[in-house]
C-alpha cells in the first residue's frame, strides 16, 4: 500500500529543545516536501527535495532544516523551536510536481511549542 | 507572482444538493492543476489532476473542469453526502526544473443533514 508515514503524530515541546519529525515513503518517489498548515493561511511549503542530497527552500524555511540522505526518508529538524512554529505539519511525496503524478501526504504532525 | 485564489472561502449546503467550488490562478508556465480533499486534521488526498489539454475530469461524484484560456477551474460535487464535509484545495503546478506548486487556501465545505 502506498504510504507516507510521519512520526510522531502529536508533539508538545518547550522553546529551544531540538526536535526531529520523521517522514518515510514506500513508493520510491524522488520528490518529497514539507508543509505547515495554519488557520487562514493554507498549506505553505517549508522545504522540498528533488532527489537524494538535493534539497531547497520553500516559502517559509526559517527555523527549519532538512536532510535527504536516503530516497525514502526526509526528516524535518527544528534546531531551536519557538512558539511561532506551533502548527500542523505535513510531509508529501510524488514522482514530481511537473510529472502530473499524484502527491501523497502523510497523516500530519501536530506540534505545540510552549 | 504565482497565485491561486479559491472561492468561496466557506460554504454550507444541505445533504443531497449539488455545489460548485471555484479556483482562479495566475501561474505560468502551466503544467497541471490538482484538486485535493482534506478532512479535518488529516492529510490532503488527491481527487483529480488535469493537464493543459484536459477540460473535464471526473472522480465519482466529483467533476473538475479546466479552462486554460481564462485560467479558471471548478470542482462540482453532485448529490452531496455528509462525508463530503471537508476543505477542498486547488493546487497549480508551474512545471519546469524547479518546484512549482502553488496552493490555494481552500474552500471549507459543510454538508448539513
Amino acid at each position: 500500500e502506498a504510504q507516507v508515514t510521519q512520526n510522531p503524530r502529536y508533539l508538545i515541546t518547550v522553546t529551544g529543545k531540538k526536535l526531529t519529525v520523521t517522514c518515510s515513503q514506500n513508493m520510491n518517489h524522488e520528490y518529497m516536501s514539507w508543509y505547515r498548515q495554519d488557520p487562514g493561511l493554507g498549506l505553505r511549503q517549508i522545504y522540498y527535495s528533488m532527489n537524494v542530497e538535493v534539497t531547497d527552500k520553500g516559502d517559509v524555511p526559517e527555523g527549519y532544516k532538512v536532510s535527504r540522505k536516503e530516497k525514502r526518508n526526509f526528516p524535518l529538524i527544528l534546531e531551536s523551536p519557538s512558539p511561532n512554529q506551533t502548527s500542523l505539519y505535513f510531509c508529501a511525496s510524488s514522482l514530481g510536481p511537473w510529472a502530473g503524478g499524484i502527491q501523497y501526504f502523510g497523516a500530519g504532525t501536530r506540534l505545540s511549542v510552549l | 507572482k504565482n497565485q491561486v485564489e479559491q472561492s468561496p472561502q466557506s460554504l454550507i449546503i444541505l445533504e443531497g444538493k449539488n455545489c460548485t467550488l471555484q479556483c482562479n490562478y495566475t501561474v505560468s508556465p502551466f503544467s497541471n492543476l490538482r484538486w485535493y480533499k482534506q478532512d479535518t486534521g488529516r492529510g490532503p488526498v488527491s481527487l483529480t489532476i488535469m493537464t493543459f489539454s484536459e477540460n473535464t475530469k471526473s472522480n465519482g461524484r466529483y467533476t473538475a473542469t479546466l479552462d486554460a484560456d481564462t485560467k479558471q477551474s471548478s470542482l462540482h460535487i453532485t448529490a452531496s453526502q455528509l462525508s463530503d464535509s471537508a476543505s477542498y484545495i486547488c493546487v497549480v503546478s508551474a512545471g519546469g526544473g524547479a518546484d512549482g506548486l502553488t496552493f490555494g487556501k481552500g474552500t471549507h465545505l459543510i454538508i448539513q443533514p
